[in-house]
Parts: structure tokens; C-alpha cells; sequence
């Protein structure tokens, strides 16, 4: 167990309603990233984070934005939902940069209708 | 900029025969960390290896082996004698060590599937 649990699991929203995804991780990883899975296209990264306060954009960062104001937790907020943010969402953790692997979640399968 | 590529999308073989999934990776940087993870059909992603780049010797762990060749920028994973626990999504990941070193690049992910 990495100690990284993702919230809520599934969800259902409309489109055009904002959405947060919450990543809370309890071994003080210090770089925390968010995934999106979709058919074809493996993980791609939306956003991750190197510590409080500090985040980044990844590949698929549009629509998207990230907070992080503790170690501990990494939100992923969708201001306006569309279609295309179907997906299964993942959080992943790392202790330390580069050499390190990452730990994932459970994953979190959101569904904009 | 890093990326990975897993050409084949899926791969379907008999149980007890061997695999091999397929990983080319493209890096400006020469110091880098390659990984596999697994993904069975559960969901959830399993780290299984690590490998640097300034290391190049081959890795075998019970059924399982890894190739790292860079000369051809490649990092194989087969699996001797398939099971059908095996079955899973595998996926090749790349993290540079400079630039935008803290990002970990996968790649699209092979479909493993084991027959009995």
C-alpha cells in the first residue's frame, strides 16, 4: 500500500459543471502528478507538482487546474466539464525526482454527460 | 523533448510461450531512469522495474527480463513462459534527469493477453 488514496472514485457530472478530484497521499512524497488514461493514448500528463505551492502543466494541461497548499493533498479542479474529460483520472506520488518510481492511486473514473 | 513508444497496441499469445513488448524511448539527456509498470485488469498500476541510463546489464527477475540497449534506444521486458496472470496493459515509462526532470513520460501501453 503506497498510501495514496484518490477521491471520489467514480462520478458523474454535466457538462459545464466544475469538478474536483482530490489525490491525499500520507508518506510525504514530495512530487505529486495527475494522469488522464484514455484508450490509445496510455497516461498523459495533465499537471504535477514538486512541493507546496509548486506545480507545473504536462502534456494535457488545458481545462485543467491543480492545487497543492499542503504536502499531503493534490487537487485536480475541472472549471468547466466537457465530453472530452471522460477519462480515468490517476494520481501518482514520488519520494524523490528522477530515479524514483512513482505510486499510483486507484484511479477515478469520471463521466461528463 | 522525452518521449516513449510503445509500437505494439496489443499482443495475444498461448500460455507458456514467451513475449517480448517493445520500448523505444528518444531523450537529449544522458543521464535518464526507464521503467515498466503493470496494469492488470483490476486498474491499478504496479511499478516493476527500474533502469539508468548509465546502466546497461540486463535484469531478470523470475520469469521476467529486461533488455536496455542504448545504442538503440531501447528497453524490452519479456516474459518467459507466459501465464495467464499475466495478462494486463504493461507500460514503459521514461523521466529525464535535467530540464523538466521531475515529469515521468509513459508510453500509449501494450495489451497483453495470455491464452489459456
Amino acid at each position: 500500500d503506497a498510501g495514496i488514496t484518490q477521491s471520489p472514485r467514480h462520478k458523474v457530472t454535466e457538462t459545464g459543471t466544475p469538478v474536483t478530484l482530490r489525490c491525499h497521499q500520507t508518506e510525504n512524497h514530495r512530487y505529486m502528478y495527475w494522469y488522464r488514461q484514455d484508450p490509445g493514448h496510455g497516461l498523459r500528463l495533465i499537471h504535477y507538482s514538486y512541493g507546496v505551492k509548486d506545480t507545473d502543466k504536462g502534456e494535457v494541461s488545458d481545462g485543467y487546474s491543480v492545487s497543492r497548499s499542503k504536502t499531503e493533498d493534490f487537487l485536480l479542479t475541472l472549471e468547466s466539464a466537457t465530453s472530452s474529460q471522460t477519462s480515468v483520472y490517476f494520481c501518482a506520488a514520488r519520494t524523490r525526482g528522477v530515479d524514483s518510481e512513482a505510486f499510483f492511486g486507484q484511479g477515478t473514473r469520471l463521466t461528463v454527460v | 523533448a522525452q518521449k516513449v513508444t510503445q509500437a505494439q497496441t496489443e499482443i495475444s499469445v498461448v500460455e507458456k510461450e514467451d513475449v517480448t513488448l517493445d520500448c523505444v524511448y528518444e531523450t537529449r539527456d544522458t543521464t535518464y531512469y526507464l521503467f515498466w509498470y503493470k496494469q492488470p485488469p483490476s486498474g491499478e498500476l504496479v511499478f516493476l522495474i527500474r533502469r539508468n541510463s548509465f546502466d546497461e546489464q540486463n535484469e531478470i527477475s523470475g520469469r521476467y527480463s529486461w533488455n536496455f540497449q542504448k545504442s538503440t534506444s531501447s528497453f524490452n521486458f519479456t516474459i518467459t513462459a507466459s501465464q495467464v496472470v499475466d495478462s494486463a496493459v504493461y507500460f514503459c515509462a521514461l523521466s529525464e534527469g535535467s530540464g523538466s526532470a521531475r515529469q515521468l513520460t509513459f508510453g500509449s501501453g501494450t495489451q497483453l493477453t495470455v491464452l489459456p
